[in-house]
């Protein structure tokens, strides 16, 4: 079955930008309706989405944190990725990628799988 | 923005209680809701999909309802391993989740 993973640095300083990786393996990334998703989670708080990405290169983000991130794709690779710039200390989180899939205007499933999250801790 | 709203915050039960949570969107969003469940330190695990549609694996103690505005999610007897903070999400427009709601050992 499909498994996601996370990788990227888990330090990243203020001001600077975060770039992860998730590798997706199983399966194609280029398959039927999925899309493909980050989403964050502070240590003790909730979950947030910041995006999603069909293999077309099709973008969606969250409304908050729009201006700071790009989410792309290397079909080559089997593998999307998230930058997000500017970050301050408000960034550490959990930071999580997911499938999910999706129609022309809705999502008709969940967010799954899941990789197991790889923690981003921004400070100098 | 449509915003999403859980009740209660938290909970303290017992093992084989029913338990129910509460979720509201600001808006319809026909029955576009998932519900999770995530323990300490994992990723999150989709429970139901659709409002109502139990994913695969998952025990049939879980059952989800509603649609448009309203929806909840029952657990009809507790057990040890449902202790757990369960989120719900809309994906009608945007993916963002509700704050979740801890279920906890009383």
């Amino acid at each position: 079955q499909v498994q996601l993973q996370e990788s990227g640095p888990g330090l990243v300083k203020p001001s600077q930008t975060l770039s992860l990786t998730c590798t997706v393996s199983g399966g194609s990334i280029s398959g039927g309706r999925d899309y493909w998703s980050w989403i964050r989670q502070p240590a003790g708080k909730g979950l947030e989405w910041i995006g999603r990405i069909y293999t077309s290169g099709s973008t969606n983000y969250s409304p908050s944190l729009k201006s700071r991130v790009t989410i792309s794709v290397d079909t080559s690779k089997n593998q999307f990725s998230l930058k997000l710039s500017s970050l301050t200390a408000a960034d550490t989180a959990v930071y999580y990628c997911a499938r999910v899939r999706c129609n022309t205007t809705s999502c008709y499933s969940g967010f799954d799988p899941w990789g197991q999250g790889t923690l981003v801790t921004v400070s100098s | 923005d449509i915003q999403m709203t859980q009740s209660p915050s938290s909970l303290s039960a017992s093992v084989g209680d029913r338990v129910t949570i509460t979720c509201r969107a600001s808006q319809t969003i026909n029955n576009y809701l998932n519900w999770y469940q995530q323990k300490p330190g994992k990723a999150p695990k989709l429970l139901i999909s659709a409002a109502s549609s139990l994913q695969s694996g998952v025990p049939s103690r879980f059952s989800g309802s509603g649609s448009g505005t309203d929806f909840t999610l029952t657990i009809s007897s507790l057990q040890p391993e449902d202790f757990a903070t369960y989120y719900c999400q809309q994906t009608y427009s945007s993916l963002n989740f509700g704050p979740g709601t801890k279920v906890d050992i009383k």
